[in-house]
């Protein structure tokens, strides 16, 4: 079986830009959620979405937005891109709300 | 906020010993608690879980304990393989939202 799946694996944008990551989620599973991890830290939750609706959302600014589409697939999106949105940005997916998460490998974004 | 504190930041241990990594949390909702390892440049994958209503949970040469009084959980693996090098991550999340908040992590190095 396919595990999540994310595109693309490695990014560089400039300042100012906006980027748009995108997720796979494990068959079967409907629910998926958004971590960035910064190097050295732990992962920091973003968004949860399931069965379409937003579930939950980080202390993140509102230049972050996401969505999931009807095939439980998800999109992340980043506004005027700062330096400090450089991370690697995880998605995870799960069967339900609260089941196991299990994640991707990341895209790896750089902001110059 | 919800808050996760893990410790140590660093474990060095002799191949064949015992490594105990230790986390408390703030929340007292939270009642779920995975564990997740990430090998260098690979996503976190997860290794074990417990729910608030075990104390304890083994799966081979790994367990986790759980004090819900106390808030604090810990990761035992015992008879450490060079294989088990990596950084280790605690969560905590309450099933409502399935949001896991992470700690710092604990990088393991077990020396052959």
């Amino acid at each position: 079986d396919a595990g999540v799946t994310q595109s693309p694996t490695h990014l560089i944008k400039t300042r100012g830009q906006h980027v748009t990551l995108r997720c796979s989620p494990i068959s079967g599973h409907k629910s998926v959620s958004w971590y960035q991890q910064v190097l050295g830290q732990g992962p920091q939750f973003i968004f949860q979405y399931y069965e379409k609706e937003e579930r939950g959302r980080g202390n993140f600014p509102d230049r972050f937005s996401a969505r999931q589409f009807p095939n439980y697939s998800s999109e992340l999106n980043v506004n005027a891109l700062l330096l400090g949105d450089s991370a690697l940005y995880l998605c995870a997916s799960s069967l339900e709300v609260n089941s196991p998460l299990h994640f991707g490998n990341g895209t790896r974004l750089t902001v110059t | 906020g919800e808050n996760v504190e893990q410790h140590p930041s660093t474990l060095s241990v002799q191949e064949g010993d015992s490594a105990v990594i230790k986390c408390t949390y703030s929340d007292s909702a939270s009642n779920y608690f995975p564990w997740y390892k990430q090998e260098l440049g690979k996503r976190p994958q997860l290794i074990i879980d417990i729910r608030s209503n075990v104390g304890e949970k083994k799966d081979q040469r790994i367990a986790v304990t759980l004090n819900k009084t106390a808030k604090h959980f810990s990761l035992h693996i015992t008879e450490t393989q060079p294989e088990d090098s990596a950084v280790y991550f605690c969560a905590a999340s309450d099933s409502n939202t399935g949001k896991l908040i992470f700690g710092q992590g604990t990088t393991l190095q077990v020396k052959p």
